[in-house]
């Protein structure tokens, strides 16, 4: 089975700044993946970005990146020159190889401070 | 491309009722899964169809099930509806399989009362 955690429920960070949001999980499969997801109000999921945990090098979409840290089973997203638009919840999340089923942490959401 | 598309967006039902809900995915994609996600359980997974068999299932009661159509847009069903129904339905559509990125819809906001 797999767990995801994120266990800081709220954070806030000023315009322009960087904001590492944290995400440990637990799997005893040799593959899988992991995504964060961004939730707006309007609730509509957005894939942020995602990382295979076979690839050691780190994604990054644009002002996204992770640190994935596979030994330590962490998995964390950093927000750079953050922007308002980017107030939302987001959830970290993992699947298997064989399995599509998205296993979801319980969300942080993210205030930016104009 | 339309994006998924989930009907009704909101839902208000009377407890021991039941109900259906609707998403269709994006044009070519082959595989639906639904969510429900609620403030105290989070999200949490109830099923996938993929080709109109269902190919994965969560641990919910058989109150709650689905279906997939030929044409991929797919159905959930609660029946005997309870309080703690109460939830946004997300349903995700993947062009194929598990490699491949999961688009969700808006959801639909059921309320039980």
């Amino acid at each position: 089975a797999q767990t995801v955690t994120q266990s800081q429920p709220e954070m806030s960070v000023q315009e322009a700044e960087t904001v590492t949001l944290s995400c440990t999980y637990d799997t005893s499969e040799s593959d899988y993946y992991l995504f964060w997801y961004k939730q707006p109000p309007s609730r509509q999921m957005i894939l942020v970005i995602r990382q295979e945990a076979y690839k050691q090098q780190n994604a990054t979409e644009n002002r996204f990146s992770v640190n994935f840290q596979k030994a330590a089973k962490s998995f964390s997203l950093k927000i750079s020159d953050s922007q308002l638009g980017d107030a939302a919840m987001y959830f970290c999340a993992s699947s298997t190889g064989a399995n599509s089923k998205l296993t979801f942490g319980k969300g942080i959401t993210l205030s930016v401070r104009p | 491309k339309a994006g998924v598309t989930q009907t009704p967006r909101y839902l208000i039902k009377t407890r021991g009722q039941q109900v259906t809900l609707s998403c269709s995915p994006i044009s070519g994609h082959r595989s639906v899964s639904w969510y429900q996600q609620t403030p105290g359980q989070g999200l949490q997974f109830l099923f996938e169809y993929f080709s109109e068999t269902q190919r994965n299932k969560g641990n919910f009661p058989g109150r709650f099930s689905g279906r997939q159509f030929s044409n991929s847009r797919s159905e959930m069903n609660v029946s005997t509806l309870e309080l703690g129904d109460s939830a946004l339905y997300l349903c995700a559509s993947r062009y194929r399989g598990q490699n491949t990125e999961a688009f969700f819809g808006q959801g639909t906001r059921l309320t039980v009362v």
